[in-house]
């Protein structure tokens, strides 16, 4: 089965630099990467996904690469604020076939330092 | 619009006893998850309904774990004889079912066993 390792485990940046999380995964087959920012007592939130036919997607100071032959795939975070502050999952699926859940990374804490 | 509601928010129970736990998925969506998040840990995938197939129950860690999802929505995860090691975060998740659709989580019903 698919197996998903996140690094770094925790991040500590000043406000307005960058962040970068990066994860790995083992199915060649997935095709669908999703990354969660997950604030404390609360669910998480899709902020960004990337499908294996793309190789980079931007959305504002967010940024996701793809790598399928190296099978890995990276978060990027611009000017961080403060409000960053969170724990971020990233995700695999291979929803191709009956299987359509997500295998999650065990997630990065991000801390922006003001 | 709305989003996946679960209740309830919080659950403390004493070990030996049965759970419910609730989730209303968006409307419209035709695939429901259930994922399980401990402390400081990743989601762990429990169980996946996709309209009126079968369920995929291939992540339900013990026959005391059970869910089922009536007339297309609202989805139940029951634990039967709760244990300690039961205790976590569970989170449902809901999508449009298609292929590659964003999942998109509830606040999750933190469950504490005594």
């Amino acid at each position: 089965g698919e197996n998903v390792e996140q690094h770094p485990s925790t991040l500590s940046v000043q406000e307005g630099d960058s962040a970068v999380i990066k994860c790995t995964y083992s199915d060649s087959a997935s095709n669908y990467f999703p990354w969660y920012k997950q604030e404390l007592g609360k669910g998480p939130q899709l902020i960004i996904d990337i499908r294996s036919n793309v190789g980079e997607k931007k959305d504002q100071r967010i940024a996701v690469t793809l790598n399928k032959t190296a099978k890995h795939f990276s978060l990027h975070i611009t000017e961080t604020q403060p409000e960053d502050s969170a724990v971020y999952f990233c995700a695999a699926s291979t929803q191709g076939g009956s299987q359509g859940n997500l295998i999650f990374g065990k997630g990065t804490k991000l801390s922006v330092k003001p | 619009g709305a989003g996946v509601s679960q209740s309830p928010s919080n659950k403390v129970t004493e070990k030996g006893k049965d759970v419910e736990l609730r989730c209303d998925p968006i409307s419209g969506h035709t695939a429901l998850y259930w994922y399980r998040q401990s402390l400081g840990q990743g989601l762990e995938f429990l169980i996946y309904f996709q309209g009126n197939s079968a369920p995929d129950k291939s992540g339900l860690p013990s026959d005391r774990f059970s869910a089922e999802r009536t007339g297309g929505s609202v989805s139940t995860l029951t634990i039967q004889r709760t244990q300690q090691e039961d205790s976590a975060v569970y989170l449902c998740a809901s999508s449009l079912g298609h292929r590659n659709q964003p999942q998109h989580f509830g606040d999750g019903t933190r469950l504490s066993i005594l």
